[in-house]
Formats: C-alpha cells, structure tokens, sequence
C-alpha cells in the first residue's frame, strides 16, 4: 500500500529563520510528486511537480527537492504569509494522488 | 484560463437530510474530476473520480454517491446525511494524462448536527 509521511506535523519559525519540511513516500513506482499550499478554509494550491530523483523546482522563498524515499520543501527567510499547511501528494499511477496529513507552517514577524 | 467553483461554501444540515454539492471546472474540456473529503489535520481522503460523463468509481464504501451529468460537472449527493459525513470536501480537476496536478475548489465546510 502507498504510504506519504510528512513531517513534523506542525512547525513554528521566526521570521527569516530557514527550515525545511519534509514528505517521505513509500510507494510502487513513483510517477510524480506534487507540493501544495492549503490556507485555511481554503483548497489545497499547487504549487510544484517532482518527477525523478535530483530534480529541484523554486518559487520565491520556496524550494522543493527530491530523492528516491523522500522530498523535502525548503523555505527561505520565511514571511508571516508563508504560514499555512503544506501538503505532498504522489501519482503513482493510480487512480487520484496519495496525500500526507501536511505540515502546518507559522511564521511569527 | 480554468477555474473551478464549488458550493456552496458553508452547509449546515441535520442528521437524515439529503446532500447535494456541485462542482463546475470552466476553461477546458474532459477533464478527469474528483471529490476528496479532509478531515481536520488529517491528509485528503478520496471518494470518488470520474474520468467521463456517466463514469464514475468509488474508492470507499459510504453513505455518499457521486455523478457527473455534464462534462465539467460534478456532483456529490446524500440521500440520509449522517452525523460522520461531517467534513470539508474539496472538488478537483486535472487534465488528462500522466503527471497531471490536481488543482482543487475551495471546499465546502459541511457540518451535520
């Protein structure tokens, strides 16, 4: 069974304190992995696609990356508007994405 | 450009009623759609996906169904709420073929008393 781990559950930074967020899969062939943003209330927003180890996207103050077990979403110099859940979701051919429970991101000023 | 609408955004409704949310994607054709529910801090639980009019597969056995009348339209419906259908439920599309993202409504808040 395909299994998306993200960690850690919640996460509380300063402004411009850098960290990353992490999405560890187990999965059976892995075709692409996908980033979102949810704010709250809101639907999830797509944010990037990984498909093969090695493979890096950015935006902004955001940078994903992935290898063969896991992918980690990287933010740098955080704003109080980068706060939200952070979702990872994999296509592994089936029929919809497999997603984490997220990560919820606060960024105090 | 696409867009997709869901609504209504807020529901409220008592335990036995029936459900009916809609979903509509505009700006393009044939696009594969899904319902997913999410339960608070917990990951997207899908239910059901359609990848043509009339076409539709179910991933969990539940009190909920599922149709797509139009092309860009689908439906989510109840015909006795119960008090564990209580959720947010998310509509999404993706185009098809491989390494599609999903792009997702902005939910309905469903909640049964």
């Amino acid at each position: 069974e395909d299994q998306v781990t993200q960690s850690p559950e919640a996460l509380r930074l300063q402004e411009g304190e850098s960290s990353s967020l992490n999405c560890s899969y187990t999965v059976s062939g892995l075709r692409g992995l996908f980033w979102y943003r949810q704010d709250p209330g809101k639907g999830p927003e797509f944010l990037f696609t990984l498909y093969s180890a090695g493979e890096e996207k950015e935006k902004e103050r955001l940078k994903a990356t992935l290898t063969k077990k896991e992918s980690f979403l990287h933010i740098t110099a955080p704003k109080p508007e980068d706060s939200a859940t952070y979702l990872c979701g994999v296509d592994t051919g089936r029929r919809a994405l497999t997603f984490g429970s997220g990560t919820r991101l606060q960024v105090q000023p | 450009s696409q867009t997709i609408h869901q609504w209504p955004a807020t529901l409220v409704q008592p335990v036995g009623s029936p459900l009916s949310l809609e979903c509509t994607v505009e700006g393009t054709s044939n696009p594969n759609l899904y319902w997913y529910r999410q339960a608070a801090g917990r990951g997207l639980q899908l239910l059901f996906y359609s990848v043509g009019i009339g076409q539709i597969s179910s991933e969990v056995p539940q009190n909920l169904s599922a149709s797509r009348p139009q092309d860009r339209q689908f439906i989510l419906s109840s015909k006795k709420l119960l008090l564990s259908d209580s959720g947010f439920y998310l509509c999404a599309w993706t185009r098809t073929g491989y390494y599609q993202p999903q792009h997702f409504g902005d939910g309905t808040r469903l909640s049964i008393l």
